[in-house]
Formats: structure tokens, C-alpha cells, sequence
């Protein structure tokens, strides 16, 4: 029973395209994210919505646009692909509150979804 | 959020301790000391977290300095999944979002 999963896994595309990577988690948090590893394998955050409501926007180019129909949801549409597009792009959800001690503040990926611009 | 330095790979026999440094000689008093691991390809995973104090869990130990600049990530008997890329962050505990600034990590090599 995957708690955060992607679809899908691979994509290829043209430039110039629009496509999107949905993102869904079963784990009952609160906030999720996207994060994208490069070719030199550099994992950075992209964006990150708690509650629906967005609270992380990294310098992204808003040809990236997420969207959260609901907390356990958070969908990422991407327009006018272009080859420096080309990645993994890792959902990630946590539980915001850190109210309890047994919460440890701790990201759960998914397994990523390979984008391949041509 | 302060920044941590790692040694960009090691090697380590299967079934010894695999001892993985990292310098956070300027984190601050509310910052944690956060582990993570990524198995070629896969999704990182969380492996530990501590404060000040040593940590234990079922997948590894971390030992914090007494001045807490370092810290090392300790896996007691290396098997050969355990070869990954294995990342040191530093990172307050905030409400909300939590925002994991990942750097190059320590890509860690078992060897049968």
C-alpha cells in the first residue's frame, strides 16, 4: 500500500508540450511538496502547500504551476516543456504539525517521475 | 538554515559499521541535525534526527559532538542495500511546511 504515490513514473515528451504529474498520499498529512533532481543529481524544492494553501515557491519559472484539489492531493502542470525540463521530479508529503513528539517532522517521497524533454 | 559538509563517497565492507561524518559547525541552537538516505534512483528516505542528544533507531545511530559542529550517522552492520547516497541536513523544527535543503550527501559504497 504506497503512502505517496506518482504517476507516472516515466514521461517523454516534445518541447513545447503541457503535461502533468499527479501526486497523492494516503498518510493523512497535511502538507506536500515537489522537489526535482537534476541530471547532476541535485534535489531541489519547487513547491510546497500545507492545507491546500500554497506556503513554499522556490524560483521556478511559472511555466510550472501546482495545484492541491485537496490535502491529499498536489498535482504539478507543466506548459511549453522545454529540454532543460528534464529530470526527476519527487512528491513528498509530511505532517505540518509537530505537536507530538512522536512526529518527526520527516518527508515520505514517492518514487519520482522521470520527465524526458525532447 | 546552516550548511553541512559530507565527504563525497566511502566504501565500506559488508557486514562492519559504516561511520558517516558531517561538519555543521555553524548551526544554531534550535537547528536539528537530519538524516536521509536516497537508494539509486529511488525516493530519499528518512533514516534519524536528533538535537543534542545521541539517537538510536532501528536503522542507524547518530552521534552528535558535545558542541554539536558534527555529527556522525552510524549504520552498525553495513549490508549491501545500504548502498546509497546518504544526506546530512541541518534544519529547524518549524509548524508547516518543512523545507529540506538538500546538498551532494556522501555516496556510500558497500563492498562484499
Amino acid at each position: 500500500d504506497t503512502a505517496v504515490s506518482q504517476t507516472p513514473k516515466y514521461l517523454v515528451t516534445q518541447m513545447g508540450n503541457d503535461k502533468s504529474i499527479k501526486c497523492e498520499q494516503n498518510l493523512g498529512h497535511d502538507t506536500m511538496y515537489w522537489y526535482k533532481q537534476d541530471s547532476k543529481k541535485f534535489l531541489k524544492i519547487m513547491f510546497s502547500y500545507n492545507n491546500k494553501e500554497l506556503i513554499i515557491n522556490e524560483t521556478v519559472p511559472n511555466r510550472f504551476s501546482p495545484k492541491s484539489p485537496d490535502k491529499a492531493h498536489l498535482n504539478l502542470h507543466i506548459n511549453s516543456l522545454e529540454l532543460g525540463d528534464s529530470a526527476v521530479y519527487f512528491c513528498a508529503s509530511s505532517q505540518g504539525l509537530l505537536t507530538y513528539s512522536t512526529n518527526t517532522g520527516e518527508l515520505f517521497f514517492g518514487e519520482g517521475s522521470r520527465l524526458t524533454v525532447l | 538554515d546552516a550548511k553541512t559538509t559530507q565527504p563525497p563517497s566511502m566504501d565500506c565492507a559488508e557486514g562492519r559499521a559504516a561511520n558517516l561524518p558531517c561538519n555543521h559547525s555553524t548551526i544554531s541552537g534550535n537547528e536539528y541535525v537530519y538524516w536521509y538516505r536516497q537508494i539509486h534512483s529511488q525516493g530519499p528516505q528518512y533514516i534519524i534526527h536528533g538535537l543534542k542528544n545521541n539517537e538510536t533507531n532501528e536503522m542507524a545511530s547518530l552521534i552528535i559532538t558535545e558542541d554539536r559542529k558534527s555529527s556522525t550517522l552510524i549504520l552498525p552492520h553495513a549490508t549491501l542495500r545500504d548502498t546509497a547516497v546518504y544526506y546530512c541536513i541541518v534544519r529547524a523544527r518549524i509548524q508547516g511546511a518543512q523545507k529540506l535543503v538538500f546538498g551532494q550527501g556522501t555516496r556510500l559504497t558497500i563492498n562484499p
